[in-house]
């Protein structure tokens, strides 16, 4: 079955200081990886996503990821944390083999970006 | 281009009742997904509808039903509410295409009381 797991509840970084959330999954064969940010009372807003080639990944909002299949990780990274990068961050799979678009998510990670 | 919307935004309800909740994706995104989302359980699917089927479901109870209209609109209804299923209900829909993300919508707030 597949499954994503989150291993932090909560990370706390200073402004100005490079961030990392972690994320690793469990899906047989090549997944589809995918990160979103959740701001309150909001829905999810898609950052970005991992389907093949290049390890790593930009996407919105000056974020990156680095996928590594031998430990089955797509850790989230940025270089310069601003303070509204605070948020609830949710790691993502979807298996290609399998029919459908529906996604796997990961208990999610309150980062707390300070000044 | 227009992003889902989801209507209510906040709904309250009593145990027992029933309740509709309504998602419109965006245009030319003929999947959407509904899902879960509660601070014990996280985020959880529900089902999947591509062209008024549903494809996938997830682990609940008959309870919650979805149907999805000609336009790709869908709608999720829970029957016999309990307290356990307030909660924020997420749509997202995205194109048929197997690496293509999800867009979500803002939700619906549904309170059980």
């Amino acid at each position: 079955a597949q499954s994503v797991a989150q291993p932090e509840d909560q990370v706390n970084v200073a402004e100005g200081n490079p961030l990392t959330v972690k994320c690793t999954y469990s899906v047989s064969g090549n997944p589809y990886l995918f990160w979103y940010v959740q701001y309150p009372n909001r829905g999810l807003q898609f950052l970005l996503k991992y389907i093949t080639g290049d390890n790593l990944v930009k996407g919105s909002y000056g974020f990156e990821a680095e996928f590594n299949k031998s430990q089955t990780s797509f850790h989230l990274k940025k270089p310069s944390a601003l303070v509204s990068d605070s948020a609830l961050y949710f790691c993502a799979v979807r298996d290609p083999n399998q029919a459908g678009t529906a996604l796997i998510f990961g208990k999610g990670t309150t980062l707390s970006v300070s000044s | 281009k227009a992003g889902v919307t989801q209507t209510p935004r906040y709904l309250i309800k009593t145990r027992g009742q029933q309740v509709t909740l309504s998602c419109s994706p965006i245009s030319g995104h003929r999947s959407v997904s509904w899902y879960q989302q509660t601070p014990g359980q996280g985020l959880q699917f529900l089902f999947e509808y591509f062209s008024e089927t549903q494809r996938n479901k997830g682990n609940f109870p008959g309870r919650f039903s979805g149907r999805q209209f000609s336009n790709s609109r869908s709608e999720m209804n829970v029957s016999t509410l309990e307290l356990g299923d307030s909660a924020l209900y997420l749509c997202a829909s995205s194109l048929e295409v197997v690496s293509h993300e999800q867009y979500f919508g803002p939700g619906t707030r549904l309170t059980v009381t």
